[in-house]
């Protein structure tokens, strides 16, 4: 069985900050795949970044950058000088390799205060 | 326009009516995914298809029906809607190939309330 845990159900930050999301994941398959995903108030899904099992390279994209780790099961998203506009529930998701379905994480609710 | 588009985007019923969500995506991605969105519950697949003609149950299929006669439509039919299943729903497709896993695109979500 598959299960995502984010155990920060809200954070709150000023703006400027720096602030981390985790993400733990429970999966049997030795290959698998990880995302991430942003819903910001207007209630869409955009699609952020995917991570592949066999690929434990960290990731950085602008402001945002991604930390993978097998030897924790975590999947972790940081945010670098937060901005009003990162305010939005984000989601880790995992899928198996042997099955097409994602596995969501009940969601981080952000909120930066300006 | 292309993407994936999801009609309509609000919808009100009452109970035991049947009620379609319509699904469309221009990508030709193979798979497509209908989930929904409650809060305490995040987001749960309802049912995913494969390919045209090929549909299969995710972790909340009662009470729902699906089919998909082409690529680019998945349609989502609550036959006999129920309070229960007042909820946000959102269409996703896919382009999965090989061994790898490409990402789950998403509609903007249908929000449906049921009286």
């Amino acid at each position: 069985a598959q299960k995502v845990t984010q155990a920060q159900t809200e954070i709150s930050v000023v703006e400027k900050e720096d602030v981390t999301l985790d993400c733990v994941y429970e999966t049997r398959d030795t290959t698998y795949y990880l995302f991430w995903y942003k819903q910001p108030p207007s209630g869409e899904l955009v699609f952020l970044i995917r991570r592949n099992s066999f690929d434990e390279q960290n990731e950085i994209s602008g402001r945002y950058s991604w930390n993978f780790q097998k030897s924790t099961s975590s999947f972790n998203f940081t945010i670098t000088a937060s901005q009003v506009v990162d305010s939005a529930v984000y989601f880790c998701a995992l899928r198996g390799g042997s099955n097409y379905k994602l596995t969501f994480g009940k969601g981080t609710l952000l909120t930066v205060n300006p | 326009d292309a993407g994936i588009t999801q009609s309509p985007r609000y919808k009100i019923t009452e109970t035991g009516r049947q009620v379609t969500l319509m699904c469309h995506q221009t990508w030709s991605h193979s798979y497509m995914f209908w989930y929904r969105q409650d809060l305490g519950h995040g987001l749960r697949l309802i049912y995913y298809s494969a390919a045209a003609d090929i549909t299969d149950k995710g972790e909340v299929p009662d009470g729902y029906v699906v089919s998909r006669s082409k690529t680019e439509n998945f349609p989502l039919t609550l036959e006999s809607a129920t309070r229960s299943q007042t909820s946000v729903y959102f269409c996703a497709s896919s382009l999965i190939a090989g061994i790898s896993s490409y990402e789950q695109y998403f509609g903007p979500g249908t929000r449906l309330t049921v009286t």
